[in-house]
């Protein structure tokens, strides 16, 4: 198995509370995602790292923010929890130098905001 | 921008039967990956099955193959010998090679296998 780990697993907070979420890879690949999955939606892209405090939006970046400050970290920040951002949340690293490599993915974080 | 759509909400299959699950997508570009996920209950997702847009040959995984059809923009994965281990989520997964390498997901398919 890939080497990446979120944290925390699950998690309930209250609206209007700042929350992150951490995830942490061993296998030194150079694209990190935030996505979020909802019954009938799937998987949504929410931010996205190509390197190094190098990150752009997804199609539902609105109320999220990151950072990556080191190769194996990538932090998923609610500034103000919602209830319409629980969900759960899949980090996921590829590297695209290797054009056969696919996504691999984190166990997921169940976020609930009350 | 990329869309990936997987038209079954649901879908049924008996023990031992074969079962097709539909995927279409739509992308201006040429070259691309297209892979189709399985997630089962304890929310790992795993791979199942990759298909380069490069390469005019279905890609096949023992009981698991595919129909890629480029100019239709079609992708279907087929089942066959279905298991009652394959019941799961199934996602169709559209990888940009252009806008950060990212991964596009239709909404999902959940597979019943009946014994």
């Amino acid at each position: 198995d890939a080497g990446i780990t979120q944290s925390p697993r699950h998690k309930v907070t209250e609206t209007g509370t700042p929350v992150t979420l951490r995830c942490h890879q061993t296998e030194n690949h150079r694209y990190m995602y935030w996505y979020r999955q909802d019954p009938g939606h799937g998987l949504r892209l929410i931010h996205y790292s190509y390197g190094v405090k190098d990150t752009d939006k997804g199609e539902v970046s609105d109320g999220y923010s990151v950072s990556r400050s080191k190769t194996e970290d990538f932090l998923l920040t609610l500034e103000s929890a919602t209830s319409s951002q629980t969900s759960v949340y899949f980090c996921a690293i590829s590297d695209p130098g290797s054009r056969n490599t696919e996504a691999f993915f984190g166990q997921g974080t169940r976020l609930t905001v009350v | 921008a990329q869309t990936v759509t997987q038209s079954q909400p649901e879908m049924s299959v008996q023990e031992a039967e074969t079962v097709t699950l539909s995927c279409t997508y739509d992308t201006s570009e040429s070259d691309y990956y297209l892979f189709w996920y399985k997630q089962p209950p304890s929310r790992q997702m795993i791979l199942v099955i990759r298909q380069e847009a490069y390469k005019q040959q279905n890609a096949t995984e023992n009981r698991f193959s595919v129909n890629f059809q480029k100019a239709a923009k079609s992708f279907s994965l087929k089942i066959s010998d279905s298991q009652l281990g394959d019941a799961a989520m199934y996602f169709c997964a559209y990888r940009s090679l252009e806008y950060g390498n990212k991964l596009v997901f239709g909404a999902g398919t959940i597979l019943r296998v009946k014994s």
